[in-house]
Parts: structure tokens; C-alpha cells; sequence
């Protein structure tokens, strides 16, 4: 079956560590997409690829750094420079088109919990 | 810049009643919008998409239809389930951009 997949699922970080989450895509698919998700609030983007070995910044990259090695993985390490980590983390890819109706797929999602 | 404004929720219906989420969007140019759906624990799901002004996009009994006039692309579902309980996101794609810009969500609740 095609789709996304994140690991793990929950993840517990103590404050001061960094800590990597996993994202595989297997729909070859050339974008992949980093959002954080906080209680009550939209998703919002922190860093983005349509490449492999090019990424751009979200709108709130501080804290964050991401690699794209490979067409199928965007991995995610959050840094002890983001100050406030917990949060849902939710990877997505899409398929670049010409179309302006490119779907976003997404995965499961990674809860990540600052001790 | 480019934002979506969903209503606050919750929303809570009883079975079979009748569904309107609003939303509405400030961009530039002629965003694509879309509907994702969000169960418990899980990811976003695409629910239906508009790709162009007046277009209507519709799924499992769910429609929406882009209105440039009045800048909204609002949720409707004539009959709604328990299994629809869910939390619903707005979002839309900007000119020139790939990633996409989400309102806030609403969360529904249906109650048998």
C-alpha cells in the first residue's frame, strides 16, 4: 500500500536533547512538507522540500532543521534551541503538478512531549 | 499575508441535522481551497477541493463551493452522522506556493 509513514508515534523528549522524527514517503512523490500542530490552532509549516537536497524554510523554522537525502525520506530533528517542542507533528508529501488542486497526503503523526 | 478564518467550535449537532461550517480566506490571486477531515490521533485526510472560482467540490455527502465574491469556500452536509464527528480544517494553496495555509479547525460533534 502507498502512503506516508512517521515514527514513532509518541515521542518523549527530556529538555536540553535533540530528538529526530522519522517521515518515508512511498508514492514517489517530489514535495515533502513539515507542519507543527498545537491544541486548538491550525497547522502550521516549517520546512518544505520539492527536492532532493533543497529545502526551504516554513513560517517557523527557528528550533528546527530537516535533511532530504533521499526522495522518499524528510526526516525532522528538533533541536534544544526550540523552546516550546511539545506539540503534534505532521509530515505530508504532494505530487508537483501543473494543476493547482495538488492534493497533500498526509501521515499518522508524531506527538512530541518535553519532559 | 494569505490566511483562512474557520468558525470556533465546537460544533455539536444531533444525528441527521443539518451542517454549515464557515470559512472564509484572504489571498492574493486565485488560491485552490480545500476541506481536510481529522479523526482522533490520526492525520489529515483530504475531504474535497475547488480549484477555481464557482467550482463546487463535493464527497461522502460533503460539499463546498468556491466563492470569489464573498471570499468563502463553506462546509456543508445535509444529514449529518456520529462517524463524522471529527476536526475539520480549512486551508487553501496561494498562487506561486506549494505548502498550504490552514484556518484554525472546527471540531464537530454528532450525537445519536
Amino acid at each position: 500500500d502507498g502512503g506516508i509513514t512517521q515514527s514513532p508515534k509518541y515521542l518523549f523528549r527530556k529538555e536540553g536533547q535533540n530528538v529526530t522524527l522519522s517521515c518515508e514517503q512511498n508514492l514517489n512523490h517530489d514535495a515533502m512538507y513539515w507542519y507543527r500542530q498545537d491544541p486548538g490552532q491550525g497547522l502550521r509549516l516549517i520546512y518544505y522540500s520539492q527536492i532532493v537536497n533543497d529545502f526551504q524554510k516554513g513560517d517557523i523554522a527557528e528550533g528546527y532543521s530537516v535533511s532530504r537525502e533521499k526522495k522518499e525520506s524528510f526526516p525532522l530533528t528538533v533541536t534544544s534551541a526550540q523552546k516550546n517542542p511539545t506539540a503534534f507533528y505532521l509530515c505530508a508529501s504532494t505530487q508537483l503538478g501543473t494543476s493547482g488542486g495538488d492534493e497533500q497526503f498526509f501521515g499518522p503523526g508524531t506527538r512530541l512531549t518535553v519532559l | 499575508g494569505d490566511s483562512v478564518t474557520q468558525m470556533e467550535g465546537p460544533v455539536t449537532l444531533s444525528e441527521e441535522a443539518f451542517l454549515t461550517i464557515n470559512c472564509t480566506y484572504t489571498a492574493t490571486g486565485y488560491p485552490s481551497l480545500f476541506w481536510y477531515v481529522q479523526y482522533p490521533g490520526e492525520g489529515l485526510q483530504l475531504l474535497l477541493k475547488a480549484t477555481k472560482a464557482d467550482d463546487k467540490g463535493s464527497n461522502k455527502g460533503f460539499e463546498a463551493t468556491y466563492r470569489k465574491e464573498t471570499t468563502s469556500f463553506h462546509l456543508e452536509k445535509g444529514s449529518v452522522q456520529v462517524s463524522d464527528s471529527a476536526v475539520y480544517f480549512c486551508a487553501l494553496r496561494p498562487t506561486g506556493r506549494r505548502a498550504l495555509t490552514f484556518g484554525s479547525g472546527t471540531r464537530l460533534q454528532v450525537q445519536p
